[in-house]
């Protein structure tokens, strides 16, 4: 399948810093990338659809202002959690469905190695 | 809107005992549905879906999946289990059309040595 990487792995950070996430599609292009957030021992909700060269669609309830997503290219988007509070700690991970290269037209979605936030 | 139902919370098996995942699932069309397998602090590995065609669907690692339209079901199977089969298992559908994804609760499977 595809191969999607994110980095950091893990950052801790203190309360009031932003913390910027990016998400790579290292084998193929796609227009379409989402953010998920997961807490411990629950499902993933989605945050966010995130579109190149357009403006994010948010879930109804995330905050668009304090996660800002930037889909600059075809191969990387980013996720900008501005103002970290505590309860913004999570385990975030991006997918990607893919239009072009490896993995494109199999309606499947290929996700990252996802981002451990820890806001002291 | 589409939602997926996994009803257990944690499936214990023994070691080369059949596994079993169980999935139910809500679309207003056509569904799309995937099986995807997490370990710990990673992100979700694809296992298997169903778009269309055979309603038994072969995917990595011995896993399969049977499409059932009229329980509007898509459970997980393996005949024989591995203790690295443990893990948390994750089921999802999306509608024909719609490429957002919305995934159950999760499964805990413990594979038992």
């Amino acid at each position: 399948g595809a191969v999607v990487s994110q980095h950091p792995s893990w950052v801790i950070c203190k309360s009031g810093t932003s913390v910027k996430i990016e998400c790579r599609s290292l084998d193929f292009q796609a227009t379409t990338m989402f953010w998920y957030r997961q807490f411990p021992k629950q499902s993933l909700m989605l945050m966010a659809t995130s579109n190149e060269g357009s403006k994010a669609t948010y879930e109804q309830g995330v905050e668009k202002d304090k996660f800002l997503i930037n889909h600059a290219s075809l191969t990387l988007s980013t996720l900008t959690v501005t103002s970290a509070h505590p309860e913004d700690s999570s385990f975030y991970i991006c997918s990607v469905s893919p239009t072009s290269g490896r993995g494109s037209g199999t309606d499947t979605q290929y996700f990252g190695p996802g981002t451990r936030l820890t806001v002291l | 809107a589409q939602s997926v139902a996994q009803p257990e919370d944690q499936v214990n098996v023994a070691e080369g005992n059949p596994l079993t995942v169980k999935c139910t699932y809500s679309v207003s069309g056509n569904p799309y549905l995937f099986w995807y397998v997490q370990y710990p602090n990673r992100g979700l590995q694809f296992l298997l879906k169903y778009i269309t065609g055979d309603n038994l669907v072969k995917g990595s690692y011995g896993f399969e999946a049977e499409f059932n339209k009229s329980q509007t079901s898509f459970h997980l199977k393996k005949p024989s289990a591995l203790v690295s089969d443990s893990a948390l298992y994750f089921c999802a559908v999306r509608d024909y059309g719609n490429n957002r994804l919305a995934f159950g609760k999760g499964n805990q499977v413990v594979v038992i040595p």
